[in-house]
């Protein structure tokens, strides 16, 4: 019963270099989420994906892609990551309450 | 506007005790929903309980209960007999949009510590 699964768990980059953060989540849900947390905001949604295929800007989504490319799995992209990037990467699914994934720390120096 | 407002940035509370997080909300939706997570400090988000707007109960789950007060828009979470366990940072959060289309926001937290 893994839940949501996110990697990496942490990861540093340099200014404008990109990346992607993977999700998947093995509960059949047809939501997915991909949030931000930054210190004294609690948790601002970036982008969100209601159903396989179909993807949604949430408030932050400004630099960042997501691909949902399965049910299962709802990729996160930093095409050229940023100063201001750095935070900490929540992946949720759910039914009624969400799940989340462990997090990712990201730190862009 | 803030749409999820946690007024209580830090909490004391002594082991044993019961404690009131507070928690009001703003929406237009008829239909909407509210939660609270604990963020203990290995950093995973842990769903603790939720309150529908159209339940006429509040919710209960072991010690945590939601006190849903719909017209003052307020869903406080009481934690009764602290345990040194329960100190975490607390987040509220809402469900809004139809069935499809949620989207979840969320307060900026509480942060609790609880005393021996």
């Amino acid at each position: 019963n893994a839940g949501v699964t996110q990697t990496p768990k942490f990861q540093v980059l340099k200014t404008g270099q990109s990346m992607t953060l993977q999700c998947a989540q093995d509960m059949n849900h047809n939501s997915m989420y991909w949030y931000r947390q930054d210190p004294g905001m609690g948790l601002r949604l970036i982008y969100y994906s209601a159903s396989e295929g179909t993807t949604d800007k949430g408030e932050v989504p400004n630099g960042y892609n997501v691909s949902r490319l399965n049910k299962r799995e709802f990729s996160l992209r930093l095409e050229s990551a940023a100063p201001s990037q750095t935070s900490v990467y929540f992946c949720a699914s759910r039914a009624i309450e969400a799940f989340f994934g462990q997090g990712t720390r990201l730190t862009v120096v | 506007a803030q749409k999820i407002t946690q007024t209580q940035p830090g909490m004391f509370v002594q082991e044993k005790e019961a404690v009131t997080l507070d928690c009001t909300y703003d929406t237009s939706d008829p239909s909407y929903g509210l939660f609270w997570y604990k963020q203990p400090s290995s950093g995973e988000m842990i769903f603790l309980i939720y309150q529908g707007s159209y339940d006429q109960q509040n919710a209960t789950e072991g010690r945590y209960s939601l006190n849903f007060q719909k017209a003052r828009k307020s869903a406080n979470l009481v934690i009764s007999a602290s345990q040194l366990g329960d100190s975490a940072m607390y987040f509220c959060a809402m469900r809004e949009g139809a069935a499809g289309t949620y989207k979840y926001i969320f307060g900026t937290g509480t942060r609790l510590k609880v005393l021996a």
